[in-house]
């Protein structure tokens, strides 16, 4: 495996649900990324950590817990998760800042379906 | 309000002709541009950037245009290729923010053979 994995591609849920988003990089970077892609919107940052550290935590409601148990995994625990949460969720990984040169590799990304 | 904008959701251009795509911001305190280009099922790849101290940064048939008065930046496709069909996106950083990338909506190129 190579870059950045994410598991599963494709999850349907029901409101009352409680899953889990999987993300995995090979890389050897320090920082890892959970971003929200909704159609025709930007991408909105959600969560970041650091060497295992969360470092960005952009208001995002409860029912969305990020962990991260070492710099190598990321994880999403999604639990009464509403309709308008359906997106696509993208795992990324960097070398540390994203200032200058420091760019972001991404997984193919997790398609969500809350219904 | 949105700080980076990508005014055009699509656009369309003939293979082998320009592909422009545009990016217009708000915050003068910005340091760094980047596009990336994703593909359907895939996630975003990095593809070119530029600093703000520069106003032209080349990478092949990628050339990224910067005007820093105008507060607006171009990537130019040269020439364009099928394969250059995707969704590119606008991002943008400033020196002190951590991990924050603001990003543009998209603009998804289509190239007609």
């Amino acid at each position: 495996e190579t870059g950045v994995t994410q598991t599963p591609r494709h999850l349907v849920m029901g409101m009352t649900n409680k899953k889990s988003l999987k993300c995995e990089q090979h890389l050897g970077h320090n920082a890892m990324y959970w971003y929200k892609q909704s159609a025709k919107k930007p991408l909105e940052l959600m969560f970041v950590y650091s060497l295992e550290e969360r470092v960005e935590n952009n208001s995002v409601p409860s029912r969305f817990s990020p962990e991260c148990p070492n710099s190598s995994h990321l994880f999403l625990h999604l639990h009464t998760l509403q309709p308008e949460d359906s997106a696509l969720y993208l795992c990324a990984s960097s070398q540390g800042r994203t200032s200058g040169a420091n760019v972001l590799t991404f997984g193919a990304g997790s398609r969500l379906t809350v219904l | 309000d949105q700080q980076v904008k990508q005014n055009s959701p699509s656009l369309s251009v003939q293979e082998g002709r320009i592909s422009i795509l545009n990016c217009d911001y708000t915050n003068s305190m910005f340091d760094y541009f980047l596009w990336y280009k994703k593909y359907p099922a895939e996630g975003p790849t990095f593809l070119i950037s530029i600093s703000s101290i520069k106003d032209k940064n080349e990478d092949g048939r990628f050339t990224v245009f910067l005007n820093k008065s105008a507060k607006h930046l171009s990537l130019h496709i040269v020439p364009s290729q099928p394969g250059d069909s995707a969704v590119y996106f606008c991002a943008a950083s400033t020196e002190d923010s951590n991990y924050q990338l603001i990003w543009g909506a998209g603009t998804k190129l289509i190239i007609k053979p």
